[in-house]
């Protein structure tokens, strides 16, 4: 079946560090994928997507790469701020049949420290 | 546009009893998809209903189950509820699945289930 991983945290970083989190996923077909973000008491909201291989998500600095020759989408933001603290979600969407039924990764806790 | 809404935020129930999560889905959107969150977990796909009809399941055992309103809000129960099953439950919403739709969800901040 479909599965995602990504690193473990927390993460602790600097103001203005750059930040990696890396993900993996195992899945048949072409599944699209996204990142999520969860701030502290707040619901998931949807960072970035890609939805084809080598597609580039972009949001609010952060990117991703949809790279499936490595079956990755590693998350990455040149300039962090305290403010994106939180916790990040690798997931993915196996197919069209599969729209809404999301395979999330564990989830990696990022603290920025300023 | 009202995002989605879910009731109760928290709340405390005893093993054995039976529970009933409440979700308003957001303006315009036909699908809810409902989700368990463990501690320290990722979110864990439960059930979808489009349409009022449930459109998917996840690996849940039969005590958990739903229903989608005609104004598309959904429920989720839970019976004979089992210590494992604390958690929070977030619900989403997403647009109709047809052509178009690009998999986003939009969700809500969740209800959060102890049980005792």
């Amino acid at each position: 079946g479909n599965s995602v991983t990504q690193m473990e945290g927390p993460v602790t970083l600097s103001e203005e560090a750059f930040l990696t989190i890396n993900c993996t996923y195992t899945a048949t077909g072409y599944p699209s994928l996204f990142w999520y973000v969860q701030y502290p008491g707040e619901g998931l909201q949807l960072l970035l997507k890609a939805t084809k291989a080598d597609d580039k998500g972009s949001n609010k600095g952060f990117e991703a790469t949809y790279r499936k020759e490595t079956t990755s989408f590693h998350l990455e933001k040149g300039s962090v701020q305290v403010s994106d603290s939180a916790v990040y979600f690798c997931a993915l969407s196996g197919s069209t049949d599969s729209w809404g039924k999301l395979q999330f990764g564990a989830g990696t806790q990022v603290v920025v420290t300023p | 546009e009202t995002g989605v809404t879910q009731s109760p935020t928290h709340l405390i129930k005893t093993r054995g009893q039976q529970v009933t999560l409440r979700c308003s889905s957001q303006s315009g959107h036909n699908t809810v998809s409902w989700y368990q969150q463990a501690l320290g977990q990722g979110p864990q796909f439960i059930f979808q209903y489009y349409r009022e009809e449930e459109n998917g399941r996840g690996n849940f055992p039969p005590r958990f189950s739903g229903l989608q309103f005609p104004n598309y809000s959904s429920e989720l129960n839970v019976n004979a509820l089992e210590l494992d099953d604390s958690a929070l439950y977030l619900c989403a919403s997403s647009p109709d699945l047809g052509v178009g739709y690009t998999g986003e969800l939009f969700f809500g901040e969740g209800s959060r289930l102890t049980v005792l």
